[in-house]
């Protein structure tokens, strides 16, 4: 268990629906990470909050968006899915603002859009 | 733009077989550089280097830094069906997100 907890573990829905993939990060870490892999296109970088602020963004598209809650657990919400959704979503934790000493990641949130 | 390039994509390998693996890397501003292991599912850390030429070991594993050349590889000796998995090269620049690369697919037979 890395300390980084992430609900559901599977997820299907059809396409056109909006999701919720909810992260608590591990005990003492400020920054909460969002991650999507895809098999062809790796590990993407989608958003970062540090102590309930939106830090940096990556690739994060128009239809996702996300919010970290004053207890620091984060949200990542899904809207209008479409079948390229489809990937694993993976939230990582850190002490600090940056992610140069690198960061834990959870178990992820497996996606599946029929 | 920056990136992490990952090679070879897929390695397969026999039991007691020792591997390197390759990360080459382009940023604005390196400041570190790190190994995972992906079994299943959450990537686990291995190794973070940030000096050139000092070499990290944990057990058989063990990955060197050329801050001159922007590469970094990661050896595994005495490999075995345990080591299979997806490694991971990733980059810390002056920005807060780690960059990644496609990862190495790695498959040790018996």
């Amino acid at each position: 268990d890395s300390g980084v907890t992430q609900t559901p573990k599977h997820l299907i829905t059809a396409t056109g629906q909006r999701v919720t993939l909810r992260c608590s990060p591990r005990s003492g870490d400020l920054s909460v990470y969002w991650y999507q892999q895809s098999l062809d296109q790796g590990l993407q970088f989608l958003i970062q909050y540090y102590n309930g602020e939106e830090r940096a963004k990556g690739n994060i598209l128009e239809r996702f968006s996300a919010q970290q809650f004053p207890d620091l657990h984060s949200e990542l919400n899904l809207s209008s899915l479409e079948l390229g959704d489809s990937a694993l979503y993976f939230c990582a934790s850190s002490v600090t603002d940056g992610a140069n000493y690198g960061y834990t990641f959870g178990s992820g949130t497996r996606l599946t859009v029929v | 733009e920056d990136k992490v390039v990952q090679s070879p994509l897929s390695l397969v390998v026999h039991e007691g077989d020792t591997v390197t693996l390759n990360c080459s890397y382009e940023v604005t501003n390196f400041r570190s550089l790190l190994w995972y292991k992906q079994e299943k599912k959450a990537p686990t850390f291995l190794f973070m280097l940030t000096s050139s030429g000092i070499e990290k070991k944990s057990g058989r594993l063990s990955s060197i830094l050329d801050k001159k050349e922007l590469f970094s590889i990661l050896n595994i000796t005495a490999t075995q069906t345990g080591d299979s998995a997806v490694y991971l090269c990733a980059v810390g620049d002056a920005g807060t997100a780690l960059i990644f690369g496609k990862g190495t697919t790695l498959s040790v037979s018996s």
